[in-house]
């Protein structure tokens, strides 16, 4: 156990849809990451947070997007569903988000969309 | 592009054997990188990592070596037990864009350990 939980951890939803994911990182870390993983492809970095603030963007669609709470929780919002955006989407979390920090991720949300 | 390439997607290794997992980058940025295990339907999970100043890092049965000139780096675990089984990905820390923390991933090499 990582430490990091994520709900829910199964979605399943309709095309045009919007769904939120939630994401609360470890204790004591202020930093916050959002991955996709498609099928057959590698983890994509869609954001980071730190401390309530955006630190960086990856490859995030517009329709997409993420928030991070006072309490240092996070929330990704999908919206406009497309069949494309069924995938897996990790949470991460680190101390401060700095270089060489490990990542410790939770288990994921699986999101079909029909 | 992909900036990080693991161009085996499977390994079959006998228990007891040595098992080297590869990886290949492009960015010369890149100056951190990790290896992550992943069972099914759990997250990623630290394994081990390398800093561009080393060539080698070692824990226990793990093993990472960083060629920066050839721009590659290898996983090798021995002896392989039949728990390894798992996907492994290999990632690098981007420094450009502001941005320090977040990683750039391997799309994963699928590791079985026969018993």
């Amino acid at each position: 156990d990582s430490g990091v939980t994520q709900t829910p951890k199964h979605l399943i939803t309709a095309t045009g849809q919007r769904v939120t994911l939630r994401c609360s990182p470890r204790s004591g870390d202020l930093s916050v990451y959002w991955y996709q993983q498609s099928l057959d492809q590698g983890l994509q970095f869609l954001i980071q947070y730190y401390n309530g603030e955006e630190r960086a963007k990856g490859n995030i669609l517009e329709r997409f997007s993420a928030q991070q709470f006072p309490d240092l929780h996070s929330e990704l919002n999908l919206s406009s569903l497309e069949l494309g955006d069924s995938a897996l989407y990790f949470c991460a979390s680190s101390v401060s988000g700095g270089k060489g920090e490990t990542q410790y991720f939770g288990p994921g949300t699986r999101l079909l969309v029909l | 592009d992909q900036q990080v390439k693991q161009n085996s997607p499977s390994l079959s290794v006998q228990e007891g054997r040595i098992s080297i997992l590869n990886c290949d980058y492009t960015n010369s940025m890149f100056d951190y990188f990790l290896w992550y295990k992943k069972y099914p339907a759990e997250g990623p999970t630290f394994l081990i990592s390398i800093s561009s100043i080393k060539d080698k890092n070692e824990d226990g049965r793990f093993t990472v070596f960083l060629n920066k000139s050839a721009k590659h780096l290898s996983l090798h675990i021995v002896p392989s037990q039949p728990g390894d089984s798992a996907v492994y990905f290999c990632a690098a820390s981007a420094q450009y864009g502001g941005s320090q923390g977040n990683l750039i991933f391997g799309k994963g090499t699928k590791l079985s350990v026969k018993p």
